[in-house]
Protein backbone atom coordinates (compact mmCIF):
# COMPACT_ATOMS: atom_id res chain seq x y z
CA UNK A 1 0.00 0.00 0.00
CA UNK A 2 1.59 3.42 -1.15
CA UNK A 3 1.35 5.78 1.93
CA UNK A 4 -0.46 8.60 -0.19
CA UNK A 5 -2.86 7.30 -3.05
CA UNK A 6 -4.53 9.36 -5.63
CA UNK A 7 -6.25 8.32 -8.43
CA UNK A 8 -3.82 9.41 -12.01
CA UNK A 9 -6.97 10.32 -13.57
CA UNK A 10 -7.31 12.69 -16.04
CA UNK A 11 -9.95 13.74 -14.84
CA UNK A 12 -12.01 16.02 -17.29
CA UNK A 13 -14.34 18.39 -15.92
CA UNK A 14 -16.35 21.35 -18.45
CA UNK A 15 -15.48 24.90 -17.30
CA UNK A 16 -18.02 26.11 -14.52
CA UNK A 17 -18.18 23.01 -12.84
CA UNK A 18 -16.93 21.48 -9.60
CA UNK A 19 -13.66 19.25 -9.51
CA UNK A 20 -13.43 16.93 -6.86
CA UNK A 21 -9.90 15.61 -6.37
CA UNK A 22 -9.10 12.63 -3.53
CA UNK A 23 -6.62 11.81 -1.53
CA UNK A 24 -5.78 9.03 1.06
CA UNK A 25 -3.12 7.88 3.57
CA UNK A 26 -2.04 5.10 5.21
CA UNK A 27 -0.28 6.87 8.58
CA UNK A 28 -2.90 7.29 10.97
CA UNK A 29 -0.43 9.90 13.43
CA UNK A 30 -0.18 12.42 10.36
CA UNK A 31 -1.08 15.60 11.18
CA UNK A 32 -0.72 18.19 8.40
CA UNK A 33 -1.73 17.87 5.30
CA UNK A 34 -1.46 19.72 2.01
CA UNK A 35 -2.14 20.23 -1.74
CA UNK A 36 -0.25 21.35 -4.71
CA UNK A 37 -0.28 22.63 -7.63
CA UNK A 38 1.88 21.94 -10.36
CA UNK A 39 1.38 22.54 -14.30
CA UNK A 40 3.25 21.38 -16.48
CA UNK A 41 7.19 21.74 -16.30
CA UNK A 42 6.98 23.55 -13.33
CA UNK A 43 7.33 23.37 -9.88
CA UNK A 44 4.75 22.50 -7.66
CA UNK A 45 2.54 25.57 -6.08
CA UNK A 46 0.89 25.27 -1.98
CA UNK A 47 -2.33 26.24 -2.48
CA UNK A 48 -4.37 24.36 0.82
CA UNK A 49 -2.77 23.35 3.76
CA UNK A 50 -5.61 21.41 6.80
CA UNK A 51 -4.61 20.56 10.09
CA UNK A 52 -8.49 19.69 11.47
CA UNK A 53 -11.37 17.60 10.54
CA UNK A 54 -13.52 19.54 8.45
CA UNK A 55 -13.64 22.25 5.61
CA UNK A 56 -11.30 24.70 4.94
CA UNK A 57 -12.32 27.32 2.10
CA UNK A 58 -10.32 29.46 0.65
CA UNK A 59 -11.79 31.20 -2.36
CA UNK A 60 -12.62 28.83 -5.07
CA UNK A 61 -10.49 26.02 -3.45
CA UNK A 62 -12.44 23.95 -0.28
CA UNK A 63 -9.59 21.47 1.21
CA UNK A 64 -12.00 18.54 3.67
CA UNK A 65 -9.96 15.93 6.06
CA UNK A 66 -11.75 13.10 7.86
CA UNK A 67 -8.78 11.73 10.03
CA UNK A 68 -10.65 8.90 10.92
CA UNK A 69 -11.42 7.45 7.29
CA UNK A 70 -7.70 8.82 6.53
CA UNK A 71 -9.28 11.34 3.46
CA UNK A 72 -8.21 14.23 2.23
CA UNK A 73 -10.12 16.20 -0.40
CA UNK A 74 -10.04 18.91 -2.79
CA UNK A 75 -12.47 20.81 -4.45
CA UNK A 76 -12.60 23.67 -7.04
CA UNK A 77 -15.88 25.45 -7.32
CA UNK A 78 -16.38 27.09 -10.92
CA UNK A 79 -13.41 25.35 -12.36
CA UNK A 80 -11.77 27.66 -15.47
CA UNK A 81 -9.29 25.84 -18.19
CA UNK A 82 -6.22 27.78 -16.32
CA UNK A 83 -7.43 25.31 -13.29
CA UNK A 84 -5.91 22.77 -15.38
CA UNK A 85 -2.65 21.03 -13.80
CA UNK A 86 -1.46 18.33 -11.63
CA UNK A 87 -2.86 18.69 -8.23
CA UNK A 88 -0.69 16.44 -5.86
CA UNK A 89 -1.67 15.57 -2.47
CA UNK A 90 1.06 15.62 0.20
CA UNK A 91 1.29 14.20 3.98
CA UNK A 92 3.54 16.07 6.75
CA UNK A 93 5.25 13.14 8.29
CA UNK A 94 7.77 12.77 11.54
CA UNK A 95 9.09 15.57 13.96
CA UNK A 96 10.54 17.15 10.51
CA UNK A 97 7.17 17.25 8.97
CA UNK A 98 8.68 15.72 5.83
CA UNK A 99 6.41 15.35 3.16
CA UNK A 100 5.29 12.65 1.58
CA UNK A 101 3.42 13.63 -1.98
CA UNK A 102 0.73 11.17 -3.85
CA UNK A 103 1.30 10.73 -7.38
CA UNK A 104 -0.96 13.36 -8.42
CA UNK A 105 -3.95 13.86 -10.18
CA UNK A 106 -4.25 15.39 -13.21
CA UNK A 107 -7.12 17.98 -13.71
CA UNK A 108 -8.07 18.79 -17.62
CA UNK A 109 -11.07 21.86 -17.59
CA UNK A 110 -12.77 21.68 -20.91
CA UNK A 111 -13.62 24.94 -22.21
CA UNK B 1 10.87 39.25 -2.13
CA UNK B 2 12.79 36.56 -3.61
CA UNK B 3 11.02 32.98 -3.55
CA UNK B 4 13.47 29.91 -3.50
CA UNK B 5 16.23 30.30 -6.25
CA UNK B 6 17.76 26.80 -7.59
CA UNK B 7 20.55 26.77 -10.46
CA UNK B 8 21.16 25.67 -12.91
CA UNK B 9 17.90 25.46 -14.40
CA UNK B 10 18.93 22.73 -16.74
CA UNK B 11 22.03 20.20 -16.63
CA UNK B 12 22.96 17.50 -19.01
CA UNK B 13 25.87 15.01 -17.60
CA UNK B 14 27.11 11.41 -17.85
CA UNK B 15 27.21 8.36 -16.48
CA UNK B 16 29.38 8.61 -13.45
CA UNK B 17 30.02 12.12 -13.50
CA UNK B 18 28.94 14.54 -10.20
CA UNK B 19 27.21 16.89 -10.16
CA UNK B 20 26.11 19.94 -7.50
CA UNK B 21 22.96 21.66 -7.63
CA UNK B 22 22.74 24.63 -5.38
CA UNK B 23 19.62 26.60 -3.54
CA UNK B 24 19.00 29.59 -1.75
CA UNK B 25 15.86 29.67 0.47
CA UNK B 26 13.06 32.16 0.51
CA UNK B 27 13.56 34.96 2.77
CA UNK B 28 13.01 34.04 6.42
CA UNK B 29 13.16 30.82 5.62
CA UNK B 30 15.69 28.55 7.59
CA UNK B 31 15.21 24.94 6.62
CA UNK B 32 16.25 23.72 3.32
CA UNK B 33 14.68 20.22 1.67
CA UNK B 34 15.47 18.39 -1.35
CA UNK B 35 13.16 16.62 -3.63
CA UNK B 36 13.43 14.05 -6.67
CA UNK B 37 10.34 13.79 -8.92
CA UNK B 38 10.45 11.38 -11.24
CA UNK B 39 8.23 12.17 -14.86
CA UNK B 40 5.22 11.38 -13.86
CA UNK B 41 5.72 10.53 -10.20
CA UNK B 42 5.29 13.06 -7.08
CA UNK B 43 8.57 14.48 -5.86
CA UNK B 44 10.15 11.87 -3.22
CA UNK B 45 12.32 13.64 -0.01
CA UNK B 46 15.62 13.48 -0.18
CA UNK B 47 16.88 14.54 2.75
CA UNK B 48 16.18 18.38 4.83
CA UNK B 49 19.12 21.00 6.01
CA UNK B 50 18.55 22.89 9.63
CA UNK B 51 21.34 24.83 11.78
CA UNK B 52 24.00 23.55 8.55
CA UNK B 53 23.18 19.68 9.57
CA UNK B 54 21.00 17.02 7.79
CA UNK B 55 18.24 16.87 10.26
CA UNK B 56 16.51 13.61 8.22
CA UNK B 57 17.16 11.67 5.30
CA UNK B 58 14.67 9.50 3.08
CA UNK B 59 15.68 6.48 1.06
CA UNK B 60 18.57 7.67 -1.11
CA UNK B 61 22.19 6.23 -1.30
CA UNK B 62 24.88 7.71 -0.23
CA UNK B 63 25.61 8.77 -3.01
CA UNK B 64 23.46 11.92 -2.58
CA UNK B 65 24.88 14.23 -0.38
CA UNK B 66 24.37 17.82 1.06
CA UNK B 67 25.49 21.06 2.45
CA UNK B 68 23.86 24.62 4.46
CA UNK B 69 26.02 27.23 4.30
CA UNK B 70 25.59 29.37 7.40
CA UNK B 71 23.50 31.87 5.34
CA UNK B 72 20.52 28.81 5.05
CA UNK B 73 21.55 28.20 0.98
CA UNK B 74 21.64 24.77 0.64
CA UNK B 75 24.16 22.22 -1.72
CA UNK B 76 22.57 18.72 -3.54
CA UNK B 77 25.68 16.77 -4.54
CA UNK B 78 25.32 13.66 -6.31
CA UNK B 79 28.33 11.34 -6.82
CA UNK B 80 28.36 8.52 -9.71
CA UNK B 81 25.49 9.67 -11.80
CA UNK B 82 23.60 6.89 -13.37
CA UNK B 83 20.82 6.77 -16.02
CA UNK B 84 18.09 6.72 -13.57
CA UNK B 85 19.37 10.06 -11.89
CA UNK B 86 17.41 11.53 -14.52
CA UNK B 87 14.78 13.64 -13.11
CA UNK B 88 13.77 17.49 -11.89
CA UNK B 89 15.62 18.19 -8.29
CA UNK B 90 13.54 20.72 -6.32
CA UNK B 91 14.50 22.75 -3.28
CA UNK B 92 11.73 23.53 -0.79
CA UNK B 93 12.13 25.81 2.02
CA UNK B 94 10.26 26.70 4.79
CA UNK B 95 10.47 28.06 8.59
CA UNK B 96 11.52 25.17 11.03
CA UNK B 97 8.99 22.56 10.78
CA UNK B 98 7.39 24.07 7.70
CA UNK B 99 4.30 23.60 9.64
CA UNK B 100 2.94 25.77 7.40
CA UNK B 101 3.98 24.26 4.19
CA UNK B 102 7.00 24.57 2.11
CA UNK B 103 7.59 27.48 -0.49
CA UNK B 104 9.34 24.98 -3.52
CA UNK B 105 12.11 26.64 -5.98
CA UNK B 106 11.59 26.36 -9.75
CA UNK B 107 13.35 22.84 -10.14
CA UNK B 108 16.66 21.84 -11.65
CA UNK B 109 15.89 19.06 -14.22
CA UNK B 110 19.29 17.39 -14.32
CA UNK B 111 19.34 14.56 -17.48
CA UNK B 112 22.03 11.77 -17.09
CA UNK B 113 22.85 10.53 -20.71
Amino acid sequence: QKEVEQNSGPLSVPEGAIASLNCTYSDRGSQSFFWYRQYSGKSPELIMSIYSNGDKEDGRFTAQLNKASQYVSLLIRDSQPSDSATYLCAVGRGATNKLIFGTGTLLAVQP
Amino acid sequence: DAGVTQSPTHLIKTRGQQVTLRCSPKSGHDTVSWYQQALGQGPQFIFQYYEEEERQRGNFPDRFSGHQFPNYSSELNVNALLLGDSALYLCASSSDRGDYGYTFGSGTRLTVV
